[in-house]
């Protein structure tokens, strides 16, 4: 089975420019989350999504965040405008509602984003 | 407050050797889970065990034990005989009943190198 798919790997872009992020999660997955990690503030979960439906975005930063959720099998993060320090590793993650307290999250293998 | 606590941001252990990796946690929650996660310099977060607060035993995956104390809120990672390929960040993470099947809080992560 595939797991979470992500792209870009790797974003360089400049500061103003819009980002688009975006993730493929696990198929037949309930659930799937957003997070970004830098040295200063570890890994911070930014949203979730249900079944497509925003669950929690308490943890986007500004109103230059902005995460989609259009079908059970495609996700965006968008920034705009992007700004230095929105550099960082943005993970895509996912997850099957299943035994509820243990289920596992899957995690893709991140974008690693530099604003310059 | 911070809810999930690593207080070790690096460690070094021999090869072979056994290292315990420290957490502590903080909920009023009766029913949570704990989870740990490793995350090479690939820069993926792999899962690596989980223990729920009701399990009776400490959980164990190959070489991976959780020595779970809940009196004292602390959910340590066992790894015995280190191996070269155990070089990596080990991240613990803790889900409340509320969010069963989501929101997972992550602590500040612990750096293991492991010496030949």
């Amino acid at each position: 089975d595939a797991g979470v798919i992500q792209s870009p790997r790797h974003e360089v872009t400049e500061m103003g420019q819009e980002v688009t992020l975006r993730c493929k999660p696990i198929s037949g997955h309930d659930y799937l989350f957003w997070y970004r990690q830098t040295m200063m503030r570890g890994l911070e979960l930014l949203i979730y999504f249900n079944n497509n439906v925003p669950i929690d975005d308490s943890g986007m930063p500004e109103d230059r965040f902005s995460a989609k959720m259009p079908n059970a099998s495609f996700s965006t993060l968008k920034i705009q405008p992007s700004e230095p320090r929105d550099s960082a590793v943005y993970f895509c993650a996912s997850s099957l509602l299943w035994r509820g307290l243990a289920d596992t999250q899957y995690f893709g293998p991140g974008t690693r984003l530099t604003v310059l | 407050a911070q809810k999930i606590t690593q207080t070790q941001p690096g460690m070094f252990v021999q090869e072979k050797e056994a290292v315990t990796l420290d957490c502590t946690y903080d909920t009023s929650d009766p029913s949570y889970g704990l989870f740990w996660y490793k995350q090479p310099s690939s820069g993926e977060m792999i899962f690596l065990i989980y223990q729920g607060s009701y399990d009776q035993q400490n959980a164990t995956e190959g070489r991976y034990s959780l020595n779970f104390q809940k009196a004292r809120k602390s959910a340590n990672l066992v790894i015995s005989a280190s191996q070269l390929g155990d070089s990596a960040m080990y991240f613990c993470a803790m889900r409340e009943a509320v969010y069963q099947g989501g929101k997972l809080i992550f602590g500040q992560g612990t750096e293991l190198s492991v010496k030949p």
